[in-house]
C-alpha cells in the first residue's frame, strides 16, 4: 500500500505569514492528490485537486504543487480563516488514502 | 443548494448492525459518484466507500469489505452504508460525500456510530 506521510504535524504561524505544508508519498502517484482543509467541528472542506487545480470558490492565497512523490500545499498569506487541520489525500483505481494532518495554529 | 443529511447512527454492541443513510438535495443525485467517509474523534478523516452513478460500481476500504455495504436508490435520492458486524474501531463520526470518483467534493455534516457494550 502508498502510505501518505504529512509533514509537519503542526506548526504556529501569524496572520500574513507564508505557509507551506507537505505530503509525500511512498511511491510516485503522478498528480493524484487533493488537499482539505478542516475547522473543530465541520466537515472537511476540498481546497485543491489533481495537485494544482483550485476548487471553485477558494481564495487564490491557496495553491498546491507538487507531482510524483512530493507535494505542498501553500498559504501565501495566513488569514484569520485559515487557522484550522489541512490534509492531504491521494487516490487510485481502488481506493482514497487521507494523509495524518497538519494543525495550523495562531502563534 | 447542495445538501447532504446523514442519519441512522448511534450506539450499538459489538457484532450488532446499523444502516445509514444519507438523503440528497440541491443536485441531481443520479450523475455523481457519492462515498463515505468517517472519522474517529480526535483523528483524520478515513476514506470508507464509493459507488458509482448508477450504483454497478463500488469499492470499499480493506478495513471493511466483507462487513460493509454500499447501495443507493437514485429515485430516492439517498445513499445508503449497511453496516454488519461492528467492532469498537468502527466508532467514527460518518460523512456521506458527493464527488468525482477520485475526490469527495461536498460533504455532509456527519452521523455518529458508537461501537460499544
Amino acid at each position: 500500500d502508498i502510505q501518505m506521510t504529512q509533514s509537519p504535524t503542526s506548526l504556529s504561524a501569524s496572520v500574513g505569514d507564508r505557509v507551506s505544508i507537505t505530503c509525500q508519498a511512498s511511491q510516485d502517484i503522478s498528480n493524484n492528490l487533493n488537499w482539505y482543509q478542516q475547522k473543530p467541528g465541520k466537515a472537511p472542506r476540498l481546497l485543491i485537486y489533481d495537485a494544482s487545480n483550485l476548487e471553485t470558490g477558494v481564495p487564490p492565497r491557496f495553491s498546491g504543487s507538487g507531482t510524483g512523490t512530493d507535494f505542498t500545499l501553500t498559504i501565501s498569506s495566513l488569514q484569520p480563516e485559515d487557522f484550522a487541520t489541512y490534509y492531504c489525500q491521494k487516490y487510485d483505481s481502488v481506493s482514497l488514502t487521507f494523509g495524518g494532518g497538519t494543525k495550523v495554529e495562531i502563534k | 443548494e447542495v445538501r447532504l443529511v446523514e442519519s441512522g447512527g448511534g450506539l450499538v454492541q459489538p457484532g450488532g448492525s446499523l444502516r445509514l443513510s444519507c438523503a440528497a438535495s440541491g443536485f441531481t443525485f443520479s450523475s455523481f459518484w457519492m462515498h463515505w467517509v468517517r472519522q474517529a474523534p480526535g483523528k483524520g478523516p478515513v476514506w470508507v466507500s464509493r459507488i458509482n452513478e448508477d450504483g454497478s460500481g463500488t469499492n470499499y476500504a480493506d478495513s471493511v469489505r466483507g462487513r460493509f455495504t454500499i447501495s443507493r436508490d437514485n429515485a430516492k435520492n439517498t445513499l445508503y452504508l449497511q453496516m454488519n458486524s461492528l467492532r469498537a474501531d468502527d466508532t467514527a463520526l460518518y460523512y456521506c460525500a458527493r464527488g468525482g470518483r477520485e475526490v469527495p467534493t461536498r460533504w455532509g455534516q456527519g452521523t455518529l456510530v458508537t461501537v460499544s457494550s
